[in-house]
């Protein structure tokens, strides 16, 4: 089983919409995770991080954790061209690796004008 | 200059060559990491330093050798490597080793392997 499941894509969203990004991860032990952003040809970018059950926003950015359902998910509202990217998920744990990221293949993400 | 950088940015090399990639932080880090991105995979970690001590070595083929002299510099010598070892290196760093942590990557070094 992959420690960290994504869609692989594409998603293709008309420009104003939500964009919706979901992962699952297989470890219970998971604690932090983590939301990049990785244009074609450059590295990933940090969007969002979120270690606790529930909703964190930020501007049109919500991240949302179920650690009982394993999931965690990214909001796009008012999806942009510009946010045409390929989106990583990676989650980290505590213990004698903790602090080592672990990613899903990512998923493309088109925004259509 | 701020953040993570890497050199060169792109590298093409024979499978006899010997070649090193360069990553430097400048935000005052005390972790540093070497990646591959290969096509179609994940985001694959391969060597984890703290404190200037390599903490893990994930299970990389020793034609991949890394060193760390200080905690503001990380290498990766590269030598006999295989065209499967073509992809886009990265390198990132984070404050500490602890799961909250941010890690931050450089651009990448694009390596091709003829």
């Amino acid at each position: 089983q992959k420690e960290v499941e994504q869609n692989s894509g594409p998603l293709s969203v008309p420009e104003g919409a939500i964009a919706s990004l979901n992962c699952t991860y297989s470890d219970r032990v998971s604690q932090s995770f983590f939301w990049y952003r990785q244009y074609s040809g450059k590295s990933p970018e940090l969007i969002m991080s979120i270690y606790s059950n529930g909703d964190k926003e930020d501007g049109r950015f919500t991240a949302q954790l179920n650690k009982a359902s394993q999931y965690v998910s990214l909001l796009i509202r008012d999806s942009q061209p510009s946010d045409s990217a390929t989106y990583l998920c990676a989650v980290t744990r505590n213990g004698g690796s903790q602090g080592n990221l672990i990613f899903g293949k990512g998923t493309k993400l088109s925004v259509k004008p | 200059e701020t953040g993570v950088t890497q050199t060169p940015r792109h590298l093409v090399m024979g499978m006899t060559n010997k070649k090193s990639l360069k990553c430097e932080q400048h935000l005052g880090h005390n972790a540093m990491y070497w990646y591959k991105q290969s096509a179609k995979k994940p985001l694959e970690l391969m060597f984890v330093y703290s404190l200037e001590e390599r903490v893990e070595n994930n299970s990389v083929p020793s034609r991949f050798s890394p060193e760390c002299p200080n905690s503001s510099h990380l290498f990766l010598h590269l030598h006999t490597l295989q065209p499967e070892d073509s992809a886009l290196y990265l390198c990132a760093s984070s404050l500490d080793r602890v799961s909250t942590d941010t890690q931050y990557f450089g651009p990448g070094t694009r390596l091709t392997v003829l």
